[in-house]
């Protein structure tokens, strides 16, 4: 069974960075690529990106590249997204997801959210 | 980018009702759609992939079926909980997009 566990809830100024983690447990990270999405209250769900460990390539979501970076600690198995530059727009829940190429066990990528973690609130507000 | 539009943006049905739910790509993508509940509170679940692919594990009053640029989620009897926000996915194209969803309510 694929576990996520995330990091717990930040408070953040305008202009400063927020990293959110997130632990697979159940399997080695390197059996997943990861996605990000977050969901701001009162709106629908938006697409941060997409990190595959095996190889490094990353997929960003429109509003995001250059303010956001995704990495993985395969020691930890634990994948890390830092964002930069936080506005308060950016107040959201961001949630970890593995894309169902993992357990199908397809190269690439399928672009499909299979497990997701629990979420992690970000504030931003000054 | 794709835009995806989903309908209704909520609505109240009974338990045992039938329930449907559509969203419409702005190409014509209907394999490359999915679907997710999600419910306040906790992380959103997988239920259909690839237009009609039922997730394992998730009941099969949950289907999923596509027609030209439209996919719809069909609950054939609702359930108290299955009450929750539902959106659509396309898995087409970067950047990844969803429709706005349909919240359900009993």
């Amino acid at each position: 069974q694929v576990r996520l566990v995330q990091s717990g809830a930040e408070v953040k100024k305008p202009g400063a960075s927020v990293k959110v983690s997130c632990k697979v447990s159940g399997y080695s990270l390197s059996k997943f690529s990861i996605h990000w999405v977050r969901h701001v209250p009162g709106k629908g769900l938006e697409w941060v990106g997409g990190f595959d460990p095996k190889n490094g390539e990353t997929i960003f979501g429109q509003n995001f590249q250059g303010r956001v970076t995704m990495t993985g600690n395969k020691s930890t198995d634990t994948w890390y997204m830092d964002l930069t530059s936080l506005r308060s727009e950016d107040t959201a829940v961001y949630y970890c997801a593995t894309d169902r190429a993992g357990l199908a066990a397809v190269s690439g990528w399928l672009l499909t959210f299979e497990f997701w973690g629990q979420g992690s609130l970000v504030t931003v507000s000054s | 980018d794709i835009q995806v539009t989903q309908s209704p943006s909520s609505l109240s049905a009974s338990v045992g009702e039938r329930v449907t739910i559509t969203c419409r790509a702005s190409q014509s993508i209907p394999i490359y759609l999915n679907w997710y509940q999600h419910k306040p509170g906790k992380a959103p679940k997988l239920l259909i992939y690839d237009g009609s692919k039922l997730q394992s594990g998730v009941p099969s009053r949950f289907s999923g079926s596509a027609s030209g640029t439209e996919v719809t989620l069909t609950i054939s009897s609702l359930q108290p909980e299955d009450c929750g926000t539902y959106f659509c996915q396309q898995s087409y194209s970067t950047p990844l997009t969803f429709g706005g969803g349909t919240t359900v309510e009993i």
